[in-house]
């Protein structure tokens, strides 16, 4: 069945600190692959998405996100976190010939002084 | 990008009652827009894809009587909660499909919806 795990569920990452978000797919065939920031209580803002090319991707706000076809990952980086980065963090998944976005149950991201 | 507006950003209603949720696509044209739900500290669920001037589909386990939804035009979807319940509060985020070779969706701000 088609999947999309984020095995963290939360991180505590210091300011200035790099930040690696893990995302996993389970899909027949190289989706859409977004990643997408939530405020508490606002919309979803989308931050990056590969859908072919080069697989290291940027994005807004200073984040990239490298696909590698191998591990069937798509994971979030940034070098240096800021205090106004602390959000819950959306890696989705959408199949080429599909409509449906899938999302992953979210990572929740805390900055720590 | 393209921008998706949803209205109102939050509703109190009394249980029983109908509540309706606007979605518009405001500077392009969506054939297919997308109505989710989330609940506190979790993600987001798809409830139905709807594509304008057909019915709407439903995931498995959503109800389509209680939550009725519309896309009468390109630009237009809503959601009705009917005869709403406490178990109905939620936060409702809609997305907007730009277009079908692309997969990019846009995302609504989000109606907070409280079921007293």
């Amino acid at each position: 069945a088609q999947s999309v795990t984020q095995p963290d569920i939360h991180i505590t990452v210091s300011e200035g600190a790099s930040l690696e978000l893990r995302c996993n797919y389970s899909y027949g065939a190289t989706p859409y692959l977004f990643w997408y920031v939530q405020s508490p209580g606002q919309g979803l803002q989308l931050l990056l998405k590969y859908f072919s090319g080069d697989t290291l991707v940027q994005g807004i706000k200073g984040f990239e996100a490298e696909f590698k076809r191998s591990q069937s990952s798509f994971n979030l980086r940034k070098p240096s976190v800021h205090w106004s980065d602390a959000a819950e963090y959306f890696c989705a998944v959408k199949a080429r010939d599909f409509q449906k976005l899938v999302f992953g149950t979210g990572t929740r991201l805390l900055v720590s002084p | 990008g393209a921008v998706v507006s949803q209205h109102p950003s939050w509703v109190i209603c009394k249980s029983g009652t109908s509540v309706k949720i606007e979605c518009r696509s405001l500077d392009f044209q969506a054939t297919t827009m997308f109505w989710y739900r989330q609940f506190p500290k979790q993600s987001l669920m798809l409830m139905a894809t709807s594509n304008e001037g057909s019915k709407a589909t439903y995931e498995q386990g959503v109800e389509k009587d209680k939550f009725l939804i519309n896309h009468a035009s390109l630009t237009l979807s809503t959601l009705t909660v009917t005869s709403a319940h406490p178990e109905d509060s939620s936060f409702y985020i809609c997305s907007a499909q730009t277009s079908i070779h692309t997969g990019e969706l846009f995302f609504g701000e989000g109606s907070r919806l409280t079921v007293l």
